[in-house]
This record gives structure tokens, C-alpha cells and sequence, in this order.
């Protein structure tokens, strides 16, 4: 069985570009959460689907990042306009229910200069 | 305020060394889940496991065993006889029942280098 693909798995842009991730969660999996792990730190939720509804976005800096869930699959995240501090690992993750253990794709790193 | 406390922040033994792993954790809820999760250089997060906050007995897979302690909010991590592959960061989650949509809370993580 597949596991949770992520694209790009890096990307370096400046201050103030835009960019964007893509997910693709297991197949079947309802659920799919995007999470940002900043260097030396655990990764912090950034929003969470149920198919495709958002159930859980309270951490998302709705300034500058937005997501959707197109059709209760695939994922985009986008920051717009990226700032330093948005230099992170940003983590796909998908589970059957929400309940169930969450299974996390390898992660795009994202440098902003 | 943080709900999962890893204190160590990274730990180095010499390959076959045991190494445990303490994690800490808060909550007001009685249902609950614990995790483990894995983070090898390539960045992946690796499960390794799931306990749910009415099942305290201890698990053993392999090298790897977890005491998990109601009474102390603690749920430990041990690798027996450690190998070069165990080196990773080793992170400690939280989903807490009234948090109805199940998010994971992640500690710091520990750094467990292995050295032959």
C-alpha cells in the first residue's frame, strides 16, 4: 500500500514569494492534517480535514496560509506572502478515521531567504 | 502550555547500549491516546506506537518496550541493545478525547545518537 506522498520535498523561495505543497493522502483515509515543524521542535498542527471540510484551522495564520481538500483528497497548503520565519518542515499526515494512528508523508523543507 | 514534556533533549550511547526515552505528559481527559513516533535524518515520521489511556499494560516489540504509568502521566520509551539505525529523533504525541477531532500533540523530542 502507498503511503503519503508530498511535493516538492524542498523548495527555497524569498521573502515575500508565494508557494505551495501538494498531499496525497492514503487511499481511503478521511482524515488529513498538515502540520509545520520548525528546526529542533515537535510538529504543531496547522489545519485538519475531514474529507473535504475543514474541522480544525485554529493555528493557521489565515494571513498569509491558506489550504483546501479538493474532492476529500489531495491537499494543497499555501503561504502567501512567505516570511522568514516560515522556514519549516511542513508535514502531510492522513488516518482512516480520527481516532485512528496518523500516517505522515516524508515532508517538504521549506527555506525562505 | 505544553502537554507533552521530553526533558532530554539528546541522548549518546555506544551501540548495544540500552536507552530510555522519558515522556511526560498533562491532561484533564480519561480518554486518551499516547504515541510514539520515529524521525530518522530523512525526515519521515515513523510510527511505532499507539496505547489508549485504559490500557497500561507494558508492550514489547522487538527491542523496543514502553512502561506506561497512569499514576505519574508517564509513558517511557526503551531501546534494548541500541544499533546504529536507532539514531533519530524519537517524539512523544498526545490526543486528547475532548479535543473531538483527534490532533496529535507533539513533545520536543530527544536526539538518540548511537556510535558503534
Amino acid at each position: 500500500e502507498a503511503g503519503v506522498a508530498q511535493s516538492p520535498r524542498y523548495k527555497i523561495i524569498e521573502k515575500r514569494q508565494s508557494v505551495a505543497f501538494w498531499c496525497n493522502p492514503i487511499s481511503g483515509h478521511a482524515t488529513l492534517y498538515w502540520y509545520q515543524q520548525i528546526l529542533g521542535q515537535g510538529p504543531k498542527l496547522l489545519i485538519q480535514f475531514q474529507n473535504n471540510g475543514v474541522v480544525d484551522d485554529s493555528q493557521l495564520p489565515k494571513d498569509r496560509f491558506s489550504a483546501e481538500r479538493l474532492k476529500g483528497v489531495d491537499s494543497t497548503l499555501k503561504i502567501q506572502p512567505a516570511k522568514l520565519e516560515d522556514s519549516a518542515v511542513y508535514l502531510c499526515a492522513s488516518t482512516l478515521s480520527t481516532w485512528e494512528t496518523q500516517y505522515f508523508g516524508p515532508g517538504t523543507r521549506l527555506l525562505v531567504l | 502550555a505544553q502537554k507533552v514534556t521530553q526533558a532530554q533533549t539528546e541522548i549518546s550511547v555506544v551501540e548495544k547500549e540500552d536507552v530510555t526515552l522519558d515522556c511526560v505528559y498533562e491532561t484533564r481527559d480519561t480518554t486518551y491516546y499516547l504515541f510514539w513516533y520515529k524521525q530518522p535524518p530523512s525526515g519521515e515520521l515513523v510510527f511505532l506506537i499507539r496505547r489508549n489511556s485504559f490500557d497500561e499494560q507494558n508492550e514489547i516489540s522487538g527491542r523496543y518496550s514502553w512502561n506506561f504509568q497512569k499514576s505519574t502521566s508517564s509513558f517511557n520509551f526503551t531501546i534494548t541493545a541500541s544499533q546504529v539505525v536507532d539514531s533519530a529523533v524519537y517524539f512523544c504525541a498526545l490526543s486528547e478525547a475532548t479535543d473531538s477531532w483527534g490532533k496529535l500533540q507533539f513533545g520536543a523530542g530527544t536526539q538518540v545518537v548511537v556510535t558503534p
